[in-house]
């Protein structure tokens, strides 16, 4: 079945640091790939997402580009701040077929930012 | 613009009670609705999803059910809870079709005691 890898965590940074928190995924077809953020007590929110090869969401300061060749997902962002220290998660949805309504999402990556 | 309403916030039950949280979305029409358990530590899991009124798909055998009532609202129950019930549940909509991004909740802590 389809399946996400998302890096173990936490990741530690400082503010203003150059973040990468990689994905790569296993699945048939094209599926949708998307980047979720959850603050501490709260729900996930869309961070960005990719429908196709080659397209790059973006959201944020936040990019990830949709790699068919190499199944991947990677999450970057220039600089840091405080504020986005969250727990990412990686995910990804076929586009069509039965398994089409179930989000398959990697185990999440917490990220930590000191000022 | 859509928005989705989730309650009670937090919720702290004793073993072998009923539970009912409720979800409604706004803004939107003939949304796809998902429930989601995330156990600390771990990644979510996906419980119920309904692709319209009465409609309900399950993907984890347990003693949670879920109802839907109205087009934009959404009902996660059980009889009796189980202390393995302890989670943060959330609940998501999306377009109607399949492979549409999902839009979350704030999610209910729930803890059985």
């Amino acid at each position: 079945g389809d399946s996400v890898t998302q890096m173990e965590g936490p990741v530690t940074l400082s503010e203003e640091a150059f973040l990468t928190i990689n994905c790569t995924y296993t699945a048939t077809g094209y599926p949708s790939l998307f980047w979720y953020v959850q603050y501490p007590g709260e729900g996930l929110q869309l961070l960005l997402k990719a429908t196709k090869a080659d397209d790059k969401g973006s959201n944020k300061g936040f990019e990830a580009t949709y790699r068919k060749e190499t199944t991947s997902f990677h999450l970057e962002k220039g600089s840091v701040q405080v504020s986005d220290s969250a727990v990412y998660f990686c995910a990804l949805i076929p586009s069509s077929g039965a398994g089409s309504y179930q989000l398959t999402f990697g185990k999440g990556t917490k990220l930590s930012v000191i000022p | 613009s859509q928005t989705i309403h989730q309650w009670p916030a937090t919720l702290v039950q004793p073993v072998g009670s009923p539970l009912s949280l409720e979800c409604t979305v706004e803004g939107t029409s003939n949304p796809n609705l998902y429930w989601y358990r995330q156990a600390a530590g771990r990644g979510l899991q996906l419980l119920f999803y309904s692709v319209g009124i009465g409609q309900i798909s399950s993907e984890v055998p347990q003693n949670l059910s879920a109802s839907r009532p109205q087009d934009r609202q959404f009902i996660l129950s059980s009889k009796k809870l189980l202390l393995s019930d302890s989670g943060f549940y959330l609940c998501a909509w999306s377009g109607s079709g399949g492979g549409q991004p999902q839009h979350f909740g704030d999610g209910t802590r729930l803890s059985i005691l």
